[in-house]
């Protein structure tokens, strides 16, 4: 596609539950990132990958977050044991590598935790 | 910590006239400034960025300022459109930050007709 897909685009589950979200970025983007973004608020940082680098996870709020990608493309971020707090946009976003390549976002997940 | 930031949270113009959405950046290393729009349940689209070594920048219609001495940010907007109305972030891509965009808490535009 041309533009970054996520999937899906919105998700209620039950505290408690896991949930995974997917982010397919675009075709030679080497740099993949996940942003959380709660109603009304600026985009938090969670994670970051870089081609076969060690992904930066200081962003990832607890222990409950993971991340991981595959082959260099897809991404799958997981949440365990959902809690209410964890209820926000997540947004995935990818670039070409260099730290002065703009980011190119996709429409995010709207995640509810009931 | 350091961190980008917004100075007005809402701002409310008229159909043609011009906008300026301004922000401060605390890292003195930043390096790389970016300003994003996010219209309503879509995620952030670019429009300009700026390197540290400009101090303006010209796209279509918009034009980014970059005053380093005061590590203050802009972004202006020419005959503003109902079409402009959005939530716009400035981010700054720090030299020490490992490529991670931080981004402010967004200024909402709203164009009157």
């Amino acid at each position: 596609g041309a533009g970054v897909s996520q999937s899906p685009s919105n998700k209620v589950t039950e505290k408690g539950k896991d949930v995974e979200l997917r982010c397919d970025p675009i075709s030679g983007h080497t740099a993949l990132y996940w942003y959380r973004q709660s109603l009304g608020q600026g985009l938090e940082f969670l994670i970051y990958f870089q081609g076969n680098s060690a992904p930066d996870k200081s962003g990832l709020p607890s222990d409950r977050f993971s991340a991981e990608r595959t082959g260099g493309s897809v991404s799958t971020l997981t949440i365990q044991r959902t809690q209410q707090e964890d209820s926000a946009v997540y947004l995935c976003a990818s670039s070409f590598p260099g730290v002065n390549s703009p980011l190119h976002f996709g429409n995010g997940t709207r995640l509810t935790v009931t | 910590g350091e961190s980008v930031g917004l100075h007005l949270p809402t701002l409310s113009v008229q159909e043609g006239d011009n906008s300026i959405i301004n922000c401060a950046y605390s890292n003195s290393a930043s390096d790389y400034f970016i300003w994003y729009k996010q219209e309503s349940g879509k995620g952030p689209q670019f429009i300009i960025d700026i390197r540290s070594n400009m101090d303006k920048r010209q796209g279509q219609r918009v034009t980014v300022l970059l005053n380093k001495t005061v590590k203050h940010l802009s972004l202006q907007i020419a005959a503003t459109q109902p079409g402009d109305s959005a939530v716009y972030f400035c981010a700054e891509n720090g030299y020490n930050q490992g490529g991670k965009l931080i981004f402010g808490q967004g200024t909402e535009l709203s164009v009157k007709p």
